[in-house]
């Protein structure tokens, strides 16, 4: 069973600038959820893809935006960035069954650290 | 609404010593609890979760947490830290249609030997 994988481990980007995060869920997962971590402080959620369509957003500008992939696969882009936007990005994976609401737990990626400069 | 609210920012313990990391939660339905560590730089682990079986939930690396519905609280225990305990500790609550995950801000254990 392959755990989640993300990448690239570490980006150094300018304000300004945009830039794209990707994640690879575990085997058998559908579902994959982003978080913000800013230093100091617990994950913030930022949005979550099921079946290929954004499935509930947490408080964060549409210049964060996502997509999943047929393969369950995800990535998140952030548009015009600020510094702000330096940050621990997580990706977590879970199964979600039909039917509505999932006992299933996220498992975490490792995360991307993105500084912006 | 759901929240989550950890008390104690950083709590050091001696080694051997019980553990103690409190949660308390506000959700309008039933909940699903969880504890998560995390190592530095690094993402975050499972350590237990509570999805409204038994209240005493046996996770990980000899943690426990119990669910007191009364006090609103999912407490975090070990009988006796390790050096390698060390780590930052998040509560996390999820009672949303989907599988939104609200994060406490954590506890950072220091284990002195």
């Amino acid at each position: 069973e392959t755990g989640v994988t993300q990448s690239p481990t570490h980006l150094i980007k300018t304000r300004g600038q945009q830039v794209t995060l990707r994640c690879s869920s575990q085997s058998g997962h559908n579902t994959v959820s982003w978080y913000q971590q800013a230093l100091g402080q617990g994950p913030q959620f930022i949005f979550q893809y099921y079946r290929e369509e954004e499935n509930g957003r947490g408080n964060f500008p549409p210049r964060f935006s996502g997509l999943q992939f047929p393969n369950y696969s995800s990535e998140l882009n952030v548009n015009a960035l600020e510094l702000d936007d330096s940050a621990l990005y997580l990706c977590a994976s879970s199964l979600r069954l039909a039917g509505g609401r999932s006992t299933d737990t996220q498992y975490f990626g490792p995360g991307t650290r993105l500084t912006v400069l | 609404a759901q929240s989550v609210t950890q008390l104690g920012s950083h709590v050091s313990v001696s080694e051997g010593a019980l553990v103690l990391l409190r949660c308390n939660y506000s959700s309008s339905v039933p909940p699903y609890l969880f504890w998560y560590v995390q190592y530095p730089n690094q993402g975050l682990q499972l350590l237990l979760k509570y999805t409204s079986a038994a209240t005493l939930v046996k996770g990980i690396n000899g943690f426990e947490a119990e669910f007191k519905k009364s006090e609103t609280s999912f407490h975090l225990t070990k009988p006796s830290a390790h050096m390698s305990d060390a780590a930052e500790y998040f509560c996390a609550v999820n009672s949303g249609g989907y599988q939104k995950v609200t994060f406490g801000t954590g506890t950072k254990l220091q284990v002195i030997p």
